[in-house]
């Protein structure tokens, strides 16, 4: 299955800044997929990333806060934007292996924000 | 919004099988089930998946009901390292998108 390099792994915050998480894969991949998952609770997804167009956002979720660029098969970064203590969670990229149909997923960037 | 239903957490002794139920009664036919583990904030790890048709592979089984409304992963010989936050998950059809439930806490003791 696919190997995928998440980073950071972790940072802290000021609020009103940003963090862009970056998400390398070791394959080629048509879509790529963001979730936040806040303290405590399951993952939701952010939106679906595909090479050359641009991103497709879950209800509540805007690209004014969390852009995405997706500059080719293999890399995709998110951006969280204007931050907030809110907007503390833990931040994963997904793509679907093409060997199994199974997902696989970063290993997450734990983001506090103080 | 999740298609799934999962009970919050349960318990099973090491070494015994763990079977963990589902209920996803609105799934249309062409959706397949997952399931994925999350052990303490790593990134989910992938189990195992199906259509309509029993499944197994090396690290668990999926039962699927005739009507597809409820499916079960079981794990044979459940291990203290099986400790972790099982989600059932259902691929939404035409989008590839895996959309997550509340999953079960599933709890395995000596």
């Amino acid at each position: 299955s696919a190997v995928i390099s998440q980073k950071p792994s972790r940072d802290i915050c000021q609020r009103g800044t940003s963090l862009t998480i970056q998400c390398q894969v070791d394959s080629q991949v048509t879509m790529m997929f963001w979730y936040r998952q806040q303290p405590g609770q399951s993952l939701t997804l952010i939106a679906t990333a595909n090479q050359g167009s641009e991103a497709t956002y879950e209800s509540g979720f805007v690209i004014d806060k969390f852009p995405i660029s997706r500059p080719n098969l293999t890399f995709s970064t998110l951006t969280v934007s204007n931050l907030s203590p809110e907007d503390s969670s833990i931040y994963l990229c997904s793509v679907e292996s093409a060997v199994n149909y199974g997902y696989t997923f970063g290993s997450g960037t734990r983001l506090t924000v103080v | 919004d999740a298609k799934t239903t999962q009970p919050p957490s349960m318990d099973c002794a090491e070494g015994r099988a763990a079977n963990l139920p589902c209920n996803h009664s609105t799934i249309s036919g062409n959706e397949y089930v997952y399931w994925y583990r999350q052990i303490h904030s790593q990134g989910p790890q992938y189990i195992i998946h199906g259509l309509k048709n029993n499944e197994t592979n090396e690290m668990a089984s999926l039962i699927i009901t005739e009507d597809r409304k409820s499916s079960t992963l079981i794990l044979p010989h459940a291990t203290l390292r099986d400790t972790a936050v099982y989600y059932c998950i259902v691929r939404v059809a035409d989008t590839d998108k895996l959309i997550f439930g509340t999953g079960t806490r599933l709890q395995v003791f000596p």
